[in-house]
């Protein structure tokens, strides 16, 4: 059982629209969830990170954790274009040293 | 990229042949890490450091080894280099809980490595 799962995608939204990203992880230990961004052929970069049930917000990116279900998901509102990118999502067990990916979704904003 | 550099950028290399890849990080953290992408198993984890001289191995060591001699840089090894090595390598860094109160990955930009 892969530690991070998440839906391949493609994701595509028109522009403006609400972008849904979701993932799950296997274990319960898993204490912070990040999501990063990674244009094609580029390396991945941080969008925010979360370790507390709810949400977080960071300008039109929105985090959600559900420790209990052991799903996180982010939000993107207002989608642009330049958010076409993949999005991984990751998971640090016990605030160590490890972090274990997802596969990353394809996102696609349609103009 | 925050303070890290890899090199080589690319390299094309034949099988069997040694390979080493470089990471070099300005930001004094204490740990390095090196992953490698593939198209369909996304960014699996290689090695890490937690020290000059302390290195653990991932869930993708097989076949890599590492070095750290310094703080600033962590050098990957593929000792005799195979065609299922052929990936994009990057070197990440992380300042497990310091100024962002995470321990949150910084990526290099990642070197691309073919062999033939």
């Amino acid at each position: 059982q892969k530690e991070v799962e998440q839906n391949s995608g493609p994701l595509s939204v028109p522009e403006g629209a609400i972008a849904s990203l979701n993932c799950t992880y296997s274990d319960r230990g898993s204490q912070s969830f990040f999501w990063y961004r990674q244009y094609s052929g580029k390396s991945p970069e941080l969008i925010m990170f979360i370790y507390s049930n709810g949400d977080k917000e960071d300008g039109r990116f929105t985090a959600q954790l559900n420790k209990a279900s052991q799903y996180v998901s982010l939000l993107i509102r207002d989608s642009q274009p330049s958010d076409s990118a993949t999005y991984l999502c990751a998971v640090n067990l016990y605030f160590g040293n490890q972090f274990y990916f997802g596969t990353g979704t394809s996102l696609t904003v349609i103009p | 990229d925050a303070g890290i550099t890899q090199s080589p950028r690319h390299k094309v290399t034949e099988t069997g042949t040694p390979v080493t890849l470089r990471c070099h990080q300005t930001e004094n953290h204490r740990y390095m890490y090196w992953y490698r992408q593939d198209p369909g198993h996304g960014l699996r984890l290689i090695h890490y450091s937690y020290g000059v001289k302390d290195t653990d191995k991932g869930e993708v060591s097989d076949g890599y080894s590492v070095s750290r001699s310094k703080t600033e840089d962590f050098l990957l090894t593929l000792e005799s280099a195979t065609s299922s090595q052929t990936s994009v390598y990057f070197c990440a860094i992380s300042d497990m809980g310091g100024s962002s109160g995470a321990n949150v990955l910084t990526f290099g930009a990642g070197s691309r490595l073919t062999v033939l």
